[in-house]
């Protein structure tokens, strides 16, 4: 098993450029999430999926979009990139919502100009 | 006030030293306490994790809850070089109250020199 993957693992984007973080994962699990992680902040938790077709808000949603049409795969857009999005970009996936055991993926570095 | 404190460190150690990493958190519904560990460019793996208080032993890492402190520790023995990385903290209330969701700390670096 592949486990969870994400691409690309690093992009440069000017301001107000979209793009799309791919995360796919191939256990079979029904939930998944997006997390950002910056400096002195910890992993925030973006948007969460608790199965296909259902995704909900976490705690920093603004200027981020989800869709989950299949249980492997849980893009995450952004919409008009802003330097405050530059950070490290963790999808997740897991059980149980909130389970435990929290499968991370490799990240995505982001630096938005 | 965050949820969940954590001194961000770096701890630097010799290798061979008793390594004490520490929580304090401030939701006392928390009941599911988990240790992190994410070596660097890398995504983070659970370590271990304990129910409500008591401790946890797993080969040389042992955990601890002190429910009545809000104060969660992580001891690690004999500490290796390869024990470099950073330590996260997360918690999540009981099953049954509502959104399931971890709350993580920012993460304590530690560094075990050889």
């Amino acid at each position: 098993n592949a486990g969870v993957t994400q691409t690309p693992k690093f992009q440069v984007l000017k301001t107000g450029q979209s793009m799309t973080l791919q995360c796919a994962q191939d256990m079979n699990h029904e939930y998944m999430s997006w997390y950002r992680q910056d400096p002195g902040m910890g992993l925030r938790l973006i948007h969460y999926s608790v199965g296909a077709g259902i995704t909900d808000q976490g705690e920093v949603p603004n200027g981020y979009n989800v869709s989950r049409s299949t249980t492997e795969d849980f893009p995450l857009r952004l919409l008009s990139a802003a330097p405050s999005q530059t950070s490290v970009y963790f999808c997740a996936s897991s059980t149980r919502q909130g389970g435990k055991t929290q499968y991370f993926g490799p990240g995505t570095r982001l630096l938005v100009l | 006030q965050k949820e969940v404190e954590q001194d961000p460190g770096p701890l630097s150690v010799p290798e061979g030293a008793i390594v004490s990493l520490n929580c304090t958190y401030s939701n006392s519904a928390f009941q599911y306490f988990m240790w992190y560990r994410q070596y660097s460019r890398k995504g983070p793996e659970l370590l271990m994790y304990t129910y409500s208080s008591g401790n946890k032993e797993d080969g040389r890492f042992t955990a601890q809850v002190d429910k009545s402190s809000k104060y969660i520790s992580l001891f690690i023995r004999d500490s290796q070089p390869s024990d470099s990385a950073t330590y996260l903290c997360a918690m999540r209330p009981p099953v049954n109250t509502g959104f399931q969701k971890l709350v993580f700390g920012t993460g304590t670096r530690l560094l075990v020199s050889p």
